[in-house]
């Protein structure tokens, strides 16, 4: 158990939809990592958040978003889904601390979302 | 380009036999490297990870892995697998500048025969 926790687990949605995946970090980490895995793209890193802001954008699309809030969890945003979307949404936390030069990344157990 | 790669799709041992999973980047300067691995249905476990020191870097689950600068490389190793060790495995890279996410392989996905 990394200490990272994602909820739901799974999540089954219709094209056109909008869905919200959350994640607590581990006790004490400032940065939250989100990664979308999928059997074309592999994985690939979508956003970062340290400390409530946002640090570093990657793949990300813009019909997805994300916020990190006061608690520490974040939470990421996906509208007007497509097929495509499908995939296995993973979140990360890391400390953040010392200018991040020796992170480590920590992945909760994923969310796996379908859409049909 | 920067980039992480993981030339084999997949490797299949039997149990007991050792283990061997490569992984190569291309990056300017020496990153940050880290094997991460993926039981089915599971999210993504730390191995190991290398920052500097010692190239020779041991993990979890009786793992290791050896950092070899010349040939860009940082292989997997095991002496003896076991039938729980099948999986995915994921080498990933930290670049240590710009943006610090973690770019990865492709994965080994790692079949043990009995």
């Amino acid at each position: 158990d990394s200490g990272v926790t994602q909820t739901p687990k799974h999540l089954i949605t219709a094209t056109g939809q909008r869905v919200t995946l959350r994640c607590s970090p581990r006790s004490g980490d400032l940065s939250v990592y989100w990664y979308q895995q999928s059997l074309d793209q592999g994985l690939q890193f979508l956003i970062q958040y340290y400390n409530g802001e946002e640090r570093a954008k990657g793949n990300i699309l813009e019909r997805f978003s994300a916020q990190q809030f006061p608690d520490l969890h974040s939470e990421l945003n996906l509208s007007s889904l497509e097929l495509g979307d499908s995939a296995l949404y993973f979140c990360a936390s890391s400390p953040g601390t010392s200018g991040g030069l020796t992170d480590t990344q920590y992945f909760g157990p994923g969310t796996r979302l379908t859409v049909l | 380009a920067q980039s992480v790669t993981q030339p084999d799709i997949h490797i299949t041992v039997s149990e007991g036999a050792s283990l061997e999973l490569r992984c190569n980047y291309s990056y300017g300067a020496t990153p940050y490297l880290f094997w991460y691995v993926q039981s089915p249905g599971q999210g993504l476990q730390l191995l190991l990870k290398y920052f500097s020191g010692d190239t020779l870097v041991q993990g979890i689950k009786g793992f290791e892995a050896e950092f070899k600068r010349s040939q860009s490389s940082f292989n997997l190793r095991k002496p003896s697998v076991h039938w729980s060790d099948a999986a995915e495995y994921f080498c990933a890279v930290d670049p240590l500048t710009g943006r610090r996410a973690l770019t990865f392989g492709s994965g080994t996905r790692l079949q043990v025969q009995p």
